[in-house]
C-alpha cells in the first residue's frame, strides 16, 4: 500500500524558513516523480513544485521560485520542501503527491499545515 | 501559464441525478488532463487522467471525456459520497495548473 506522510513545523514568523518532509512507503520511490501542492484556507489547490525521479529536474510555480527548494532522498524514500522568506500568502495546507506517468498525483498524503504569522 | 477554468463554480444536484462538470483550458493541453475529488477535510483523490482513464477504485458512474481545450466530468447518478469539490489539472505544460474547482452540493 502506498503511503505518504507529511511533517514539519506548523508555525513560522514572516520572513522565516521551514522544511517540510514527506516520508513514503509502498512503492519504488526513485522511479516516480513527486510534487507538492498547497491549499490556502477555504481556497482551491495550487501546484507548488515538482521533481523527477532521480532529482535532477525540478520545477516551480512563479509564486515560490527563488524561495522554495524541492529535493529528495532516494535512499531514505523522502521528499522535502525547503521554504524561505515566508509570507502570509504561504499559509496553507501542503500536500505531497506521488506522480504517475505524467505529472499528476495518483496518491496523496493527508497534508501538513503551515501558518505564517507573527 | 495555462489557465484552467471550471464551470459552474457550484452545482446543486439531487441524489440520483446526473451531474456534468466542465473544465476549459486557455490553450490546448492535448489529453494531459486529470480530475480529482476532494471531500471536506480530506486530501484530493485522483479520479481520471488522460482524461478518460479511470483511476483505481473509481466507480463506473464517473466518466471523463474531452481533449484539447474542453473537458467534461460526468457523474451519472449522484450518491451521497459524491458531494464534494472537483478539480481539474493540466500536466501538458509548466507550470502545472489547477482549475478553481466545482463544488457539487445537495439540492
Amino acid at each position: 500500500e502506498v503511503q505518504l506522510v507529511e511533517s514539519g513545523e506548523v508555525f513560522v514568523q514572516p520572513g522565516g524558513s521551514l522544511r517540510l518532509s514527506c516520508a513514503t512507503s509502498g512503492f519504488t520511490f526513485s522511479s516516480y516523480a513527486m510534487y507538492w501542492v498547497r491549499q490556502a484556507p477555504g481556497k482551491g489547490l495550487e501546484w507548488v513544485s515538482a521533481i523527477n525521479g532521480d532529482g535532477r529536474k525540478t520545477y516551480y510555480a512563479d509564486s515560490v521560485k527563488g524561495r522554495f527548494t524541492i529535493s529528495r532522498d532516494n535512499s531514505g524514500n523522502t521528499l522535502y520542501l525547503q521554504m524561505s522568506s515566508l509570507g502570509a500568502e504561504d499559509t496553507a495546507k501542503y500536500y505531497c503527491a506521488k506522480n504517475s506517468i505524467g505529472y499528476y498525483g495518483d496518491n496523496w498524503g493527508q497534508g501538513t499545515p503551515v501558518i505564517v504569522s507573527s | 501559464e495555462i489557465v484552467m477554468t471550471q464551470s459552474p463554480a457550484t452545482l446543486s444536484v439531487s441524489p440520483g441525478e446526473r451531474a456534468t462538470l466542465s473544465c476549459r483550458a486557455s490553450q490546448s493541453v492535448s489529453s494531459n488532463l486529470a480530475w480529482y475529488q476532494q471531500r471536506p477535510g480530506q486530501a484530493p483523490r485522483l479520479l481520471f487522467y488522460g482524461p478518460s482513464t479511470r483511476a483505481t477504485g473509481i466507480p463506473a458512474r464517473f466518466s471523463g471525456s474531452g481533449s484539447g481545450t474542453e473537458f467534461t466530468l460526468t457523474i451519472s447518478s449522484l450518491q451521497s459520497e459524491d458531494f464534494a469539490v472537483y478539480y481539474c489539472q493540466q500536466y501538458n505544460n509548466w507550470p502545472l495548473t489547477f482549475g478553481g474547482g466545482t463544488k457539487v452540493e445537495i439540492k
